[in-house]
């Protein structure tokens, strides 16, 4: 079935950028997704891209698609330690119109300041 | 607005009880979903709803029963609980666009 891998941990100095990486197996997911969970919360969208597309930068970050290797990436320019947090990378699954999500595993950002 | 509201926030459970946890959603949205969240494993899709009647499979869903009877709610039922559903659970819940699954804060449940 569908897959979805990530590194579990990585950690950065203050003001350095972060990537996070994410590779999947489906090659028909329409929309990825990327996800952030602070201790004791929720999920919360933080970015999505779309499949016809190669990059898509949102302020501080920027998404990365590479279709052809199945390969998805998070960049975190001047990361804070705010931004520690455990980030989720999601792929559309199936067929049909149900919006059905496959998680990876979620890699863990340590921000030392 | 409040969004995706989930109740209880924890529960503790003996083995063989049940009970049932509630999902209220307020964007008017069509599509809702269960997961469940183990360490190591990201998020697991139990059922989910493309609309008010409507349920189905997802990943995980052996020892769970849902039902949608209102758009606004989707409720999960654990008919008779065991340790292994010890566990993290979140709704969410989306609009036909697709573009964005919202997150309820998520139900703490431990099974004794």
């Amino acid at each position: 079935g569908e897959d979805v891998e990530q590194s579990l941990f990585l950690s950065v100095r203050e003001g350095d950028s972060s990537v996070i990486n994410c590779t999947y197996t489906d090659s028909s997911s329409t929309y990825l997704y990327w996800y952030k969970q602070e201790p004791g919360a929720g999920l919360q969208l933080l970015t999505y891209i779309f499949s016809n597309m190669d990059m898509k930068q949102d302020q501080r970050l920027t998404v990365l698609l590479n279709k052809k290797d199945k390969h998805l990436s998070l960049r975190i320019a001047d990361t804070q330690t705010g931004d520690s947090a455990i980030y989720f990378c999601a792929v559309e699954h199936g067929s049909g119109n149900t919006g059905k999500l496959i998680f990876g595993q979620g890699t863990t950002l340590q921000v030392k300041p | 607005n409040a969004g995706v509201t989930q109740t209880p926030k924890f529960r503790v459970l003996k083995t063989g009880q049940s009970m049932t946890l509630l999902c209220a959603q307020d964007m008017n949205h069509e599509y809702m979903y269960w997961y469940r969240q183990d360490p190591g494993m990201g998020l697991r899709l139990i059922h989910y709803s493309v609309g008010e009647g409507t349920t189905a499979k997802g990943e995980v869903p052996d020892g769970y029963n849902v039902s949608r009877l209102k758009k606004q709610n989707f409720l999960l039922g654990l008919e008779s609980a065991a340790p292994s559903q010890t566990s993290v659970y979140f709704c969410a819940s989306s609009g036909t666009d697709q573009e964005t699954q919202y997150f309820g804060p998520g139900t703490r449940l431990l099974v004794l």
